[in-house]
C-alpha cells in the first residue's frame, strides 16, 4: 500500500530565506512523486514530479526536490522564498498500476515580509 | 483552453437534497476523477473513470454516483446530501490511465449541507 507523510503542517519563514517542506513516503513499488501546490481559493497545480529519472528534479518558480529511496523522502526546497510562494503544499505518491494518487495532508507555508 | 472547468463555485444544500457537481475537460484527457478536500485530510478519491462508460469506486464512495457518458463530462452526483458531505470537491483529469502523469485539477466546488 502507498501512503504519504508530510512532517509539518505548518512552515514559517521570512522572505528570502530558504524553504524545506518535507515529504516521507510509503510504496510497496517503484513510485512516481510530486509537488502540487494549492493557492487560495484556486485549484491545484504541479509543482514537480519524479518518475525515476533524476533524483534531483526542477519544478516551476525556482522549486526542486531530491528523491532519497534510502530515506523514502521526496523533500521540496527553494534558496530563496518570496511573498507569493505562500499556499499550501501537497506531497502525493503514486504507484505503477495503481489508478489513484495518494495525497499527503498538506503544509501551509507562510512567508513573512 | 479552458482546462478543466467546474461548476458551481459554491453551493449550499439542505440535508436530504440531490445535486449534481458538473465537471468538463477540453483536453481529450481518458482519465477523469473526482476528489474530496477536508481540513488537514489532504485529497481523497471518491470515484474515477479511465474512459467514457467505465467507472470505478475510490476511497471513499459512499453517498456518491458517477457517469461517463463522454470523454469531456464527468458529472458527481450527491444523493442525499448530508453534512458530513461539506466539503470542497475537485474534480481531475490526465490524459493516461497510468498515474505517474501529471494531473489537471479544476477550481473546486465549495459545498456546504446544513
Amino acid at each position: 500500500a502507498q501512503s504519504v507523510t508530510q512532517l509539518d503542517s505548518h512552515v514559517s519563514v521570512s522572505e528570502g530565506t530558504p524553504v524545506l517542506l518535507r515529504c516521507n513516503y510509503s510504496s510497496s513499488y517503484s513510485p512516481s512523486l510530486f509537488w502540487y501546490v494549492q493557492h487560495p481559493n484556486k485549484g491545484l497545480q504541479l509543482l514537480l514530479k519524479y518518475t525515476s529519472a533524476a533524483t534531483l528534479v526542477k519544478g516551476i518558480n525556482g522549486f526542486e526536490a531530491e528523491f532519497k529511496k534510502s530515506e523514502t523522502s521526496f523533500h521540496l526546497t527553494k534558496p530563496s522564498a518570496h511573498m507569493s510562494d505562500a499556499a499550501e503544499y501537497f506531497c502525493v505518491v503514486s504507484e505503477t498500476g495503481r489508478r489513484a494518487l495518494t495525497f499527503g495532508s498538506g503544509t501551509r507555508l507562510q512567508v513573512q515580509p | 483552453n479552458a482546462g478543466v472547468t467546474q461548476t458551481p463555485k459554491f453551493q449550499v444544500l439542505k440535508t436530504g437534497q440531490s445535486m449534481t457537481l458538473q465537471c468538463a475537460q477540453d483536453m481529450n484527457h481518458e482519465y477523469m476523477s473526482w476528489y474530496r478536500q477536508d481540513p488537514g485530510m489532504g485529497l481523497r478519491l471518491i470515484h474515477y473513470s479511465v474512459g467514457a462508460g467505465i467507472t470505478d469506486q475510490g476511497e471513499v464512495p459512499n453517498g456518491y454516483n458517477v457517469s461517463r457518458s463522454t470523454t469531456e463530462d464527468f458529472p458527481l452526483r450527491l444523493l442525499s446530501a448530508a453534512p458530513s458531505q461539506t466539503s470542497v470537491y475537485f474534480c481531475a483529469s490526465s490524459y493516461s490511465r497510468q498515474t505517474n502523469t501529471e494531473a489537471f485539477f479544476g477550481q473546486g466546488t465549495r459545498l456546504t449541507v446544513v
